[in-house]
This record gives C-alpha cells, sequence and structure tokens, in this order.
C-alpha cells in the first residue's frame, strides 16, 4: 500500500529563508507526484507537477526534485515570504484515479 | 457503500450539451472537493465546499462551469454547452474535516468525453 509521508509537519522560517520541504512514498510506481498548496478555508491550489519520467520542475521561487527509485521529492521554495505561509501538500498519482496525499507541511513565514 | 460514490462512471456527449455528474460523499465528511483530470496530467482543482461556508470556486476553468452542495450531502457539477476541451476525468473526494491533515478520500471519477 502506497504511503506518503512529509517532513517536517510544521516549519516556522523567517521571511526570506530558503527551504525545502521533504515529501516520500513507499512505492516508486507512480505516475506522477504533485505539490499543492491549501491555504485555510480554501482548496487546493496545484503549484508543480512532476512526471514520472522527469526528475524535477521549476516555478518561479518554487523548485521540485523527484527521486523515483528512492521515493523521495523535495519541494524548495526560494527567498520565503509571508505570503507563502499555508500547508504545503505533496500527492502521488498511483493510477486507476487513486491519489495519495501526504498529511501536508504547515509552514509560517515571519515578517 | 462507505466510499464516495460518482455518477454516471462514464458519460459520452455532443459539443454544446449541458452534463450533469454528481457525487455522493462519505457520510458525516464535511469537506468536498472537485478536481478534474486530462489525460496524462495531474489533479486540477475546481472547487472546494466545507460545510455551510461560501465554496471555493477559484478553480472553476469558465464560467460554464458551476456546482453545489446541499448541506454535507450530495454535490453536482454542471458543465454547461461542453467543448472538447471538457473532456477528461472528474474527481470528487471528500475528508472528514478542510484540514490538510485529513486524509482525503476519492471517487472512482466519472470520465466524460465530448465529441
Amino acid at each position: 500500500k502506497q504511503e506518503v509521508t512529509q517532513i517536517p509537519a510544521a516549519l516556522s522560517v523567517p521571511e526570506g529563508e530558503n527551504l525545502v520541504l521533504n515529501c516520500s512514498f513507499t512505492d516508486s510506481a507512480i505516475y506522477n507526484l504533485q505539490w499543492f498548496r491549501q491555504d485555510p478555508g480554501k482548496g487546493l491550489t496545484s503549484l508543480l507537477l512532476i512526471q514520472s519520467s522527469q526528475r524535477e520542475q521549476t516555478s518561479g521561487r518554487l523548485n521540485a526534485s523527484l527521486d523515483k527509485s528512492s521515493g523521495r521529492s523535495t519541494l524548495y521554495i526560494a527567498a520565503s515570504q509571508p505570503g507563502d505561509s499555508a500547508t504545503y501538500l505533496c500527492a502521488v498519482d498511483t493510477g486507476g484515479f487513486k491519489t495519495i496525499f501526504g498529511a501536508g507541511t504547515r509552514l509560517f513565514v515571519k515578517a | 457503500g462507505a466510499g464516495v460514490s460518482q455518477s454516471p462512471s462514464n458519460k459520452v456527449t455532443e459539443k454544446g450539451k449541458d452534463v450533469e455528474l454528481r457525487c455522493d460523499p462519505i457520510s458525516g465528511h464535511t469537506a468536498l472537493y472537485w478536481y478534474r483530470q486530462r489525460l496524462g496530467q495531474g489533479l486540477e482543482f475546481l472547487i472546494y465546499f466545507q460545510g455551510n461556508s461560501a465554496p471555493d470556486k477559484s478553480g472553476l476553468p469558465s464560467d460554464r462551469f458551476s456546482a453545489e452542495r446541499t448541506g454535507e450531502s450530495v454535490s453536482t457539477l454542471t458543465i454547461q454547452r461542453t467543448q472538447q476541451e471538457d473532456s477528461a476525468v472528474y474527481l470528487c473526494a471528500s475528508s472528514l474535516t478542510g484540514e490538510a491533515n485529513t486524509e482525503a478520500f476519492f471517487g472512482q471519477g466519472t470520465r466524460l468525453t465530448v465529441v
């Protein structure tokens, strides 16, 4: 059974810091891995999607990497801002419309 | 059944017609999400319902898309004047609360094909 773990569960950093969020999964047979952002009371905003054949994706200050063989993905956020404060979710698509989400990392960026 | 149920499982419609997709969440789940998944792509968030709060419609791609939910029960996603670009699998998920660390349970999806 695919399990997705995110570390740390919570993170508080001062504005301007670069940070890394980690996601690990137990079964490397995935179709893609997606990073989402969730703000309180809101739905999910997709940040980056990495297909199983890719190793990384970049969007603005965000960079996500994927190492399928070791079952790991990282989300790198450069020059963090208070507006980045949210919960970040990693989701693994295992096919058959089964997307497994991690529990999330709650990020707080202090001004 | 105890899971999230979606109907129909498959829908083929002619371009320009309206379609209605249904989602029955797990009983007691206050949060309900609709996603779209185009072939070979990840989940695209469409809309989020949380209890009796105003829904988050920020993901709806155009005004042809709308969704309703009565209380904490059934939700319907309506697409008016369907276009071929609307062809995708539409997934519904529910969770006990809207907190990010509660597991979301997905239905099997409705595969929509617009011809």
